[in-house]
């Protein structure tokens, strides 16, 4: 079956500018997670997801960040005035029920300039 | 904090060799583990998960967990040049994953 995708899959932008960043999980997997890696760097959770559970946004790094999901299908993660600290591989990831193994999707590539 | 602790290496590796991956973790409420292996500019990639104590072993990899001591290994038997790449360690207590910052692996031909 299709694994999670992720859209675009570059994305450059102009400091000060919001960006939406896409993810479609697997069908059926209920838990979705945002992670943020910088280059070189370990992956850094973002937010996540489960069913119509509120959302565990603790890795939010500020307010610049939000994201939704509307049920058991796709995310936005958007980025609000970016900055260039905010260039890094947005990754999300999705799994059957919480705790399970996590699939990821080949990440959005994001540089501010 | 919970925290998932790795070696950064690098750690190098003639083919055909094993390499050992160690992972220890900070969270006696972490209830699995899981290997990912990343390759230079990819996505981490699932290779094994791992529940309970002792060994799991899935082909050429296998995973040993003990919880008394807090300890995550992985071992590749054979390896291979393809198996080049930076391995994750992660653990999950309830809904959170803490992933390690990846032992960076070369095998040498």
């Amino acid at each position: 079956g299709a694994g999670v995708s992720q859209s675009p899959s570059n994305k450059v932008t102009e400091k000060g500018k919001d960006v939406e960043l896409r993810c479609d999980p697997i069908s059926g997997h209920t838990a979705l997670y945002w992670y943020r890696q910088r280059l070189g760097q370990g992956l850094e959770f973002l937010i996540y997801f489960q069913g119509n559970s509120a959302p565990d946004k603790s890795g939010l790094p500020s307010d610049r960040f939000s994201a939704e999901r509307t049920g058991e299908s796709v995310s936005t993660l958007t980025i609000q005035r970016t900055q260039q600290e905010d260039s890094a591989v947005y990754l999300c990831a999705s799994s059957s029920r919480p705790g399970d193994e996590q699939y990821f999707g080949p990440g959005t590539r994001l540089t501010v300039t | 904090q919970k925290e998932v602790e790795q070696n950064s290496g690098p750690l190098s590796v003639p083919e055909g060799a094993i390499a050992s991956l160690n992972c220890t973790y900070s969270d006696r409420g972490s209830q699995s583990f899981f290997w990912y292996r990343q390759y230079s500019g990819k996505s981490p990639e699932l290779i094994m998960s791992i529940y309970s104590n002792g060994d799991k072993e899935d082909g050429r990899f296998t995973a040993q967990l003990n919880k008394a001591s807090q300890y995550v290994s992985l071992l590749i038997r054979d390896s291979q040049p393809s198996d080049s790449a930076t391995y994750l360690c992660a653990g999950n207590t309830g809904n959170q994953f803490y992933f390690g910052t990846g032992t960076s692996l070369t095998v040498i031909p």
